[in-house]
């Protein structure tokens, strides 16, 4: 079946220090999404990526689709500490509704 | 964005018995409705996936027999724990899909069974 990875598992940064996610997936998808869920939470929608080697900015966020829309990436720049929780891709693979959740990343920022 | 509400938020119950959670649509008709379970520290696991007025198709390792889902209407879908075991204990949460791809979530409800 579909597999969506996502690496790396944890990542503890500075406040003010970049942070990179990245996801692969082991079928072609139709669209990419990706999630914010904050400790105690659900999951939070954050944006959609449907065309390949799409770019989207969201303030200080940067999502990617790669050109053979198996793979994406989510970056932040001058990580907060609100931007503390762990960030999942979930993958729509072609003819399927339901999404596919990566591993997630966890992101600790320190003050 | 849109609001999926979903009920209860905890519960704790005695081993064997049965939990029901629901998962409704307020404003807007979702067509399907995504069950997903989630362990400490892990990522969200699709449980099953259900239609209004259609039986759910169930993810492979998951016991149609044990987490029973109706979604009798286009606004509520509800998942039944039966004989609810400490194993079970997890966070579960609902998706509402309507005609747009992105998915909404309900709250969740971390369910204890002691």
């Amino acid at each position: 079946g579909q597999q969506v990875m996502q690496i790396p598992q944890y990542q503890h940064v500075q406040e003010g220090e970049d942070f990179t996610t990245y996801c692969n997936s082991s079928t072609t998808l139709s669209n990419i999404q990706w999630y914010k869920q904050r400790p105690g939470g659900h999951p939070v929608f954050l944006i959609q990526l449907v065309k390949s080697g799409e770019v989207k900015k969201q303030k200080r966020l940067t999502f990617q689709f790669g050109e053979a829309k198996k793979n994406s990436s989510l970056h932040i720049t001058a990580t907060q500490t609100t931007d503390v929780g762990t960030y999942f891709c979930a993958g729509r693979g072609t003819g399927r509704r339901a999404l596919t959740f990566g591993s997630g990343t966890r992101l600790q920022v320190q003050p | 964005g849109a609001v999926v509400s979903q009920h209860p938020s905890r519960v704790i119950c005695k081993s064997g018995t049965s939990v029901k959670i629901e998962c409704r649509s307020l404003d807007f008709q979702a067509t399907t409705m995504f069950w997903y379970r989630q362990f400490p520290k892990q990522s969200l696991m699709l449980m099953a996936t259900s239609n209004e007025g259609s039986k759910a198709t169930y993810e492979q390792g998951v016991e149609k027999d044990k987490f029973l889902i109706n979604h009798a209407s286009l606004t509520l879908s509800t998942l039944t724990v039966t004989s609810a075991h400490p194993e079970d204990s997890s966070f579960y949460i609902c998706s509402a899909s309507g005609v747009a791809t992105e998915a909404f979530f309900g709250q969740g409800t971390r369910l204890t069974v002691v």
